[in-house]
């Protein structure tokens, strides 16, 4: 069984700065995936990043940067230089065979 | 042309109709999926198929039903709508390759119910 926990409901971030989303995941799995989804006001999901549970470096992608900690079950999601175009839902994921298991979401603004 | 589609786009409905969302898919996956999404409570699987004979239940699927009728089509179907079924749901596809533990998910525009 999986459980993703994303406890801050809501984040606002000053255009340009940084900002870090929380999560932490509890799995049995011993090979599983972990995934930021960001739900724009159009209401698509897309998925920003992922990371293989089994490789010890963070993924990247251009502005957006993970932090992952297996032993803490820990996957937060940096973002960086942060445009008005991020500001979302934000879900955090955990996939293990062939399975999503999503957070509750976090809501991101952006101020301008 | 989308990847994912989902039909209608937007249903208002009133309880006890029988309802059914279609999903179709052109990125040839086998792996088809139908989301419930709350607001508060993220997306919940209800369905899921990893072929045209295999079908399995998710977390929710109680007052639901589902029929693959193809690799490219997975439909979802509620008998007798009630109001708490009233949300956004989502279809979403996955492809699996030997050996390949990838369980990335490729996700419909989604469909806005609401059960009167």
């Amino acid at each position: 069984a999986q459980t993703v926990t994303q406890s801050q409901p809501e984040m606002s971030v000053q255009e340009a700065e940084t900002v870090t989303l929380s999560c932490t995941y509890d799995t049995s799995e011993s090979d599983y995936y972990l995934f930021w989804y960001k739900q724009p006001p159009s209401r698509q999901m897309i998925l920003v990043i992922r990371q293989e549970a089994y490789k010890q470096q963070n993924a990247t992608e251009n502005r957006f940067s993970v932090n992952f900690q297996k032993a803490a079950k820990s996957f937060s999601l940096k973002i960086s230089d942060s445009q008005l175009g991020d500001a979302a839902m934000y879900f955090c994921a955990t996939g293990a065979n062939s399975k999503l298991t999503f957070g509750k979401g976090i809501t991101l603004s952006v101020r301008p | 042309d989308a990847d994912v589609t989902q039909t209608p786009r937007n249903r208002i409905t009133k309880t006890g109709k029988r309802i059914m969302l279609e999903c179709s898919q052109t990125k040839g996956h086998d792996r088809m999926y139908w989301y419930r999404q709350d607001p508060g409570l993220g997306l919940r699987l209800i369905y899921y198929s990893f072929d045209v004979k295999d079908i399995n239940k998710g977390e929710i699927s109680d007052g639901y039903s589902v029929s693959r009728q193809a690799q490219a089509k997975f439909s979802l179907s509620l008998e007798s709508a009630i109001p708490n079924q009233t949300a956004l749901y989502f279809c979403a596809t996955s492809d699996w390759e030997t050996g390949d533990l990838d369980n990335e998910q490729f996700f419909g525009p989604g469909t806005r119910l609401t059960v009167l």
